[in-house]
C-alpha cells in the first residue's frame, strides 16, 4: 500500500486508552474546522467537524474540542481500537469566498495491543 | 452508491510523457479538487474547481493541468514539465456553496522513471 506519514508526529496509545490529537491553526478568518483519517493507501475519510461558533462537538467515540483564542483543534477518541491506527488530519477553511481547505501536515496514531 | 472514482490505483509512466489522472462524481457537487500527497507531508492543492467551465490554480499547479467540461468530471494531467511527478494523487469534491466537507476518492499512485 501507499506510504503515507513516514516522517509525521508520532502518537502511541495502549488499546483502550484515550487518545488526544492536536492541532494549531494560523487563519484567523477560518469559520470551520474537519478531522479526517486516512488509512495506508486510501484517500480520507471523514471524522468529525465543528464550525466557528461552537466550542465541543461529540460524535460516536470521538469529541472535537476547539479553543479560538488560542487558535487550537483537538480531536479525541476514547477507548482506542487497533482499527483506529491511521494518520489524523485537520483541516480548515480559507475563511474566504472559496470553498478551498487548508490541510494540516498529520498525526500517525499508533494502538498497541 | 454514490461516490467518487479514481482510476486507475496505480499508474507507471516513463519521464517525458504527458500522463492524465482521472477523477469522476456522482454526488452532484459544484466543487472539485486535485491534491498531492508525497510521504511524510500533507495535502498540498494543486487545483480546484468550483463550477463547471472554471477551475483556479492551487498551492503546487506548476506541470500540471485540469479541465471541467462537466460536472462529474475533473482530470487531471501531469505534463512532462512536472519535475518530480511521481506522488500519491487525491481527488475529492464538495457541494459547495453552502458546505465545507470534502469527500476524497481512494487516490492514484503514480510513478515515473
Amino acid at each position: 500500500g501507499e506510504s503515507v506519514g513516514l516522517h509525521l508526529p508520532t502518537l502511541s496509545v495502549q488499546e483502550g486508552d484515550n487518545s488526544i490529537i492536536n492541532c494549531a491553526y494560523s487563519n484567523s478568518a477560518s469559520d470551520y474546522f474537519i478531522w479526517y483519517k486516512q488509512e495506508s493507501g486510501k484517500g480520507p475519510q471523514f471524522i468529525i467537524d465543528i464550525r466557528s461558533n461552537m466550542d465541543k462537538r461529540q460524535g460516536q467515540r470521538v469529541t472535537v474540542l476547539l479553543n479560538k483564542t488560542v487558535k487550537h483543534l483537538s480531536l479525541q477518541i476514547a477507548a482506542t481500537q487497533p482499527g483506529d491506527s491511521a494518520v489524523y488530519f485537520c483541516a480548515e477553511n480559507s475563511g474566504d469566498s472559496s470553498y478551498k481547505l487548508i490541510f494540516g501536515s498529520g498525526t500517525r496514531l499508533l494502538v498497541r495491543p | 452508491d454514490g461516490g467518487i472514482t479514481q482510476s486507475p490505483k496505480y499508474l507507471f509512466r516513463k519521464e517525458g510523457q504527458n500522463v492524465t489522472l482521472s477523477c469522476e462524481q456522482n454526488l452532484n457537487h459544484d466543487a472539485m479538487y486535485w491534491y498531492r500527497q508525497d510521504p511524510g507531508q500533507g495535502l498540498r492543492l494543486i487545483y480546484y474547481s468550483q463550477i463547471v467551465n472554471d477551475f483556479q490554480k492551487g498551492d503546487i499547479a506548476e506541470g500540471y493541468s485540469v479541465s471541467r467540461e462537466k460536472k462529474e468530471s475533473f482530470p487531471l494531467t501531469v505534463t512532462s514539465a512536472q519535475k518530480n511527478p511521481t506522488a500519491f494523487y487525491l481527488c475529492a469534491s464538495s457541494i459547495g456553496t453552502g458546505g465545507n466537507e470534502q469527500y476524497f476518492g481512494p487516490g492514484t499512485r503514480l510513478t515515473v522513471t
